[in-house]
């Protein structure tokens, strides 16, 4: 059964920093890009960054580009995302999910997530 | 503002069929395919719909999507009280490198 869980999430000032963690069991993380989406409390869901299975390709959403950097060791079979300057708009569940199980000719979907780790930004 | 645009609510009674729109560009729905995700209360989203209209593994059939230009759909049939979630579409975009999610509509079975 593929499990991610994530980790790392808590209570932050503004300008503070962050580590979130991701650990993949019940497939083969080094072959699938990973992703991190987010969720502010009670709105949608926002893509935010995501890197290829060899960490060759790496995307940020404008909204934390500069600041959060993601990363991956697929030998400790773990995603992770470093957040800096963090703002209080950047509080939200944070969930990291795969991709590459179900795609098409231009994209693949988002198929399996993890149960989120919370981040507040808060003073 | 998410960039597609998808009706903050829907209804229906059970048993009946309902559709969710998803209105995009040319940059996102106009030139990639469409995934569609159920999230339902106090859960992590799942992936419902992939590639415009085909269904991953242990999805049921009375789940189906379709596309049109920019423009995606989700339909439901055969309602059931378990359905009541938040649906989200979502999409790679050209412009923006990377995936675009619409604002999620949120799905009341009366």
């Amino acid at each position: 059964e593929i499990q991610l869980v994530e980790s790392g999430g808590g209570l932050v000032k503004p300008g503070g920093s962050l580590r979130l963690s991701c650990v993949a069991s019940g497939f083969t993380l080094s072959s699938y890009t990973m992703n991190w989406v987010r969720q502010a409390p009670g709105k949608g869901l926002e893509w935010v960054s995501s890197i290829s299975s060899r960490s060759t390709y790496i995307y940020y959403a404008d909204s934390v580009k500069g600041r959060f950097t993601i990363s991956r060791d697929n030998a400790k079979k773990s995603l992770y995302l470093q957040m800096n300057s963090l703002r209080a708009e950047d509080t939200a569940m944070y969930y990291c999910a795969s991709e590459g199980a179900y795609c098409s000719s231009t994209n693949c979907a988002l198929d399996s997530w993890g149960q989120g780790t919370l981040v507040t930004v808060s003073s | 503002q998410s960039v597609l645009a998808q009706p903050p609510s829907a209804s229906g009674t059970p048993g009946q069929r309902v559709t969710i729109s998803c209105s995009g560009s040319s940059s996102n729905v106009g030139s990639n395919t469409v995934n569609w995700y159920q999230q339902l209360p106090g859960t992590a989203p799942k992936l419902l719909i992939y590639s415009n209209n085909q269904r991953p593994s242990g999805v049921p059939d009375r789940f189906s999507g379709s596309k049109s230009g920019t423009s995606a759909s989700l339909a439901i049939s055969g309602l059931q009280s378990e359905d009541e979630a938040d649906y989200y579409c979502a999409a790679r975009d050209d412009t923006l490198t990377g995936r675009v999610f619409g604002g999620g509509t949120k799905l009341t079975v009366l």
